[in-house]
């Protein structure tokens, strides 16, 4: 089973608007979550976190929402660059300390149309 | 200050065959993983290494066999391919510092298994 889902495949969104990305997690036990990015030919790079005890983190650009009663963490990138272009993968962690894992989403391509 | 590095970068293998992939890190970090990425699957976990001497199953570890030669390398090894490995595969590593919740990845290596 999945759980950690990312039900968009793909997001084309003019350059200078808002991207939104959506993740939906199932098990209430994960303590933090990730975003990370991948262009073609490359591996994942991160981009931004939040622990599960906040519902908010901004870097620059980049915001990530948690809400916690719904399972459900969205990543705001504005205003949206060609160079955002890529598949961005959100993340949730196991909390076993000292044996942490990540399970993935399958990934949202976004496209950012000059 | 390489971060991860994974040879080779290209390996194309007849069924049954059977090789071995490296990854090596210079950030001096305790744990190591491997994951596969397939087409509308996401990032799964083959197996991961903790620490120096211990490794652990992941979500898909069958058909594989890891090595954690040293702190610094962690090596993937399929004894018999199978067309079902063909697959992207990266190394990634973290630190043990809980406060640093991300994982740093490798380039990748694109694997075909005729």
């Amino acid at each position: 089973d999945q759980q950690v889902k990312q039900n968009s495949p793909s997001l084309s969104v003019q350059e200078g608007r808002i991207s939104i990305l959506n993740c939906d997690y199932t098990n209430s036990m994960f303590d933090y979550f990730l975003w990370y990015k991948k262009y073609p030919a490359e591996g994942p790079t991160f981009l931004i976190s939040i622990s599960s005890i906040k519902d908010k983190n901004e870097d620059g650009r980049f915001t990530v929402f948690l809400n916690k009663s719904a399972k459900h963490l969205s990543l705001h990138i504005v205003p949206s660059q060609p160079g955002d272009s890529a598949v961005y993968f959100c993340a949730a962690r196991w909390p076993n300390f000292g044996n942490e894992k990540l399970t993935f989403g399958t990934g949202t391509r976004l496209t950012i149309i000059p | 200050n390489a971060g991860v590095t994974q040879t080779p970068k290209f390996q194309v293998l007849k069924t049954g065959q059977s090789m071995t992939l490296q990854c090596a890190q210079d950030m001096n970090h305790n744990s190591m993983y491997w994951y596969r990425q397939d087409p509308g699957m996401g990032l799964r976990l083959i197996y991961y290494s903790a620490s120096e001497g211990t490794t652990d199953k992941g979500e898909v570890p069958n058909g594989y066999n890891v090595s954690r030669l040293n702190k610094r390398e962690f090596s993937l090894r399929l004894e018999s391919a199978a067309p079902s490995q063909t697959s992207v595969y990266f190394c990634a590593s973290k630190t043990r510092d809980r406060l640093q919740n991300e994982q740093f990845f490798g380039p990748g290596t694109r694997l075909t298994v005729l």
